[in-house]
């Protein structure tokens, strides 16, 4: 079954203490990318990713890494969360960077920085 | 940078009546269009989209949506409402060039009265 699978699906935690949030998806996607939903705002794009080894910033980085070392894995890394990053995370794949390529999103993991 | 408007936070509708929820747009060109649903503690599902030709798209479970160029919108429809429904639906638009993924508008989440 095509899928995009997110661990973990909750997760709460102090500020300051890195955590990673993976993301694997077995559809041989080139494209991957991390948003983030909060209420009022949707979803916005943290980091994207066109390929192993590419990886760009999209419209809310601050505070988030990433790395593309496998096409199929793509982490989410929080070297010092705060507060203001308790949010809803979701990963997404899809075929290529073109918006009419359909986009497969995790069931999200939902996140609380105390 | 295209943005979308869905003015429309929370919507309640009984059960067997029909639905509209607005989407507007706002992109140089012709976007492209999407409809997602995402239902309590689930990833986002694709319901539609618009990419040309004819206005008037056809989704699963039942929904449409029509593409009106003039009003830059691109409402989603559905004529007769179930109570399985219930969610929150996301309007996203994609430009046509360029590296990018998907804009959301900020949701409407959808309660289903019996």
């Amino acid at each position: 079954e095509a899928q995009v699978t997110q661990n973990p699906r909750y997760l709460i935690t102090v500020t300051g203490k890195k955590l990673t949030v993976t993301c694997s998806q077995n559809m041989n996607h080139e494209y991957m990318s991390w948003y983030r939903q909060d209420p009022g705002l949707g979803l916005r794009q943290i980091y994207y990713s066109m390929n192993v080894e590419v990886t760009d910033k999209g419209d809310v980085p601050e505070g988030y890494k990433v790395s593309r070392k496998e096409k199929r894995n793509f982490p989410l890394i929080l070297e010092s969360p705060s507060p203001n990053q308790t949010s809803l995370y979701f990963c997404a794949s899809s075929a290529d960077h073109r918006a009419n390529t359909e986009a497969f999103f995790g069931q999200g993991t939902r996140l609380t920085v105390v | 940078a295209q943005s979308v408007t869905q003015p429309d936070i929370h919507i309640t509708v009984s059960e067997g009546a029909s639905l509209e929820l607005r989407c507007n747009y706002s992109y140089g060109a012709t976007p492209y269009l999407f409809w997602y649903v995402q239902s309590p503690g689930q990833g986002l599902q694709l319901l539609l989209k618009y990419f040309s030709g004819d206005t008037l798209v056809q989704g699963i479970k039942g929904f449409e949506a029509e593409f009106k160029r003039s009003q830059s919108s691109f409402n989603l429809r559905k004529p007769s409402v179930h109570w399985s429904d219930a969610a929150e639906y996301f309007c996203a638009v994609g430009a046509r060039t360029g590296r990018r993924a998907l804009t959301f508008g900020s949701g409407t989440r959808l309660q289903v009265q019996p």
